[in-house]
């Protein structure tokens, strides 16, 4: 099955710096690689994603990469702020024409900015 | 957009009894549900598929006599805890996608304390 690896497990930055998570995944047939950020006690939010077809994302301060032959993928945050501050989690999983698909998620990142 | 309501968000049980927790898509229907466990500063690991219809798909390690799911409709997946046990308190959230390739959406969790 697939095995997803996510470094660093924590990582703080001064607000205004970069922070950058980095995944690995296992399985060649992965094709959607979403991240997700949570809050204590609440429910993983998607933030971004992206698929096998692009080698990359971006969606205001957030950015993705993905290196297919490598077979990992980046998470960017620009400009962070302290509202940033919470666990991020990686993901892989094979999409197909049904919505049976499950996820695997690396162990996840747990972002601190300092204000 | 899509939505998944779980219920209850917390519970407290005592050693020995069962807990029911119900997870809902509110605007859409579900033929597949996941069942996610996610213990202190750790990752979601994947219990379990539910498929509407038919018998659940287990993961590796996961007791499907301890974890009952039951998906009888297109709308709902109930996971049953019986006789719980310390070891059994978790964060245990449902997930489910609206349509194929769409991001999945989370419940909100439910947090099981059993004493």
């Amino acid at each position: 099955g697939e095995n997803v690896e996510q470094h660093p497990s924590t990582l703080s930055v001064q607000e205004g710096d970069s922070a950058v998570i980095k995944c690995t995944y296992s399985d060649s047939a992965s094709n959607y690689f979403p991240w997700y950020k949570q809050e204590l006690g609440k429910r993983p939010q998607l933030i971004i994603d992206i698929r096998s077809n692009v080698g990359e994302k971006k969606d205001q301060r957030i950015a993705v990469t993905l290196n297919k032959t490598a077979k990992h993928f980046s998470l960017h945050i620009t400009e962070t702020q302290p509202e940033d501050s919470a666990v991020y989690f990686c993901a892989a999983s094979r999409q197909h024409h049904n919505a049976g698909n499950m996820l695997t998620f690396g162990g996840g990142t747990r972002l601190m900015v300092k204000p | 957009g899509a939505v998944v309501s779980q219920h209850p968000s917390w519970v407290i049980c005592k050693s020995g009894t069962s807990v029911k927790i119900e997870c809902r898509s509110l605007d859409f229907q579900a033929t597949t549900m996941f069942w996610y466990r996610q213990f202190p500063k750790q990752s979601l690991m994947l219990m379990a598929t539910s498929n509407e219809g038919s018998k659940a798909t287990y993961e590796q390690g996961v007791e499907k006599d301890k974890f009952l799911i039951n998906h009888a409709s297109l709308t709902l997946s109930t996971l049953t805890v019986t006789s719980a046990h310390p070891e059994d308190s978790s964060f245990y959230i449902c997930s489910a996608r609206d349509s194929p390739g769409s991001p999945l959406h989370f419940g909100n969790g439910t947090r099981l304390t059993v004493t």
